[in-house]
């Protein structure tokens, strides 16, 4: 079945170690995002890329950094955890249409913990 | 930017009965309308959704509304189940790449 997929599903991590979270895509969509989803929350974006162009949200610290090797692929990198940085990361793919909105289908998420 | 409020932030039901719950969005621009149904532990799931060029979309016993004068957009389900409890999240886009701008969030518990 074509689906988002997000490795790992768990991810414990020190203060200020760096971690990396994966997600890969069989849908073949071109474009992937980036959620953070805090305890009794609504999901917030981080960035996207539109292929590979990248677009951060203005409000997403430097600490986050995002690579897509290519269109399956795509990557968050947190340089230096800080303990409000423990939260569910969701990566979401769509293909992006020209006019009127595109579905978005979410991997299953990383629970990011920071000891 | 777009801001999407949702009502109510608790909800139970009885098995059997029906839940409705609301949302409001501020962008006109705004015309495409996904409700995503999300469990404990995983990630959000697409149950139903609606462009701006229709008023009402029905799957079984899932149904959304869409106001667009009034700026507003409901999820109905009929003959809950307790299967249903999650936490649903309504969200508005503009289109295209956008991404989607997210309610808070309704947390339903079906009594059995």
């Amino acid at each position: 079945d074509a689906m988002v997929i997000q490795n790992p599903r768990y991810q414990v991590t020190q203060f200020g170690k760096p971690v990396t979270l994966s997600c890969s895509q069989t849908l073949n969509h071109n474009v992937m995002y980036w959620y953070q989803q805090k305890s009794s929350q609504a999901p917030k974006l981080l960035f996207h890329y539109y292929d590979k162009d990248f677009n951060n949200e203005a409000d997403t610290p430097d600490n986050f950094q995002s690579r897509r090797p290519n269109t399956s692929f795509c990557f968050l990198d947190i340089r230096s955890p800080g303990l409000g940085d423990a939260a569910m990361y969701l990566c979401a793919t769509s293909r992006a249409a020209p006019s009127g909105g595109s579905v978005q289908f979410f991997g299953p998420g990383t629970r990011l913990t920071v000891l | 930017g777009e801001n999407v409020e949702q009502h109510p932030s608790t909800l139970s039901v009885q098995e059997g009965d029906s839940a409705v719950i609301k949302c409001t969005y501020s962008d006109s621009a705004s015309n495409y309308f996904p409700w995503y149904k999300q469990e404990l532990g995983k990630g959000p799931q697409l149950i139903i959704d609606i462009r701006s060029n229709v008023g009402e979309k029905k799957d079984q016993r899932i149904a959304v509304t869409l106001n667009k004068t009034a700026k507003h957009f409901s999820l109905h389900i009929t003959e809950t189940q307790p299967e249903d409890s999650a936490v649903y999240f309504c969200a508005a886009s503009k289109g295209g790449r956008r991404a989607l701008t997210f309610g808070s969030g309704t947390r339903l518990q079906v009594q059995p």
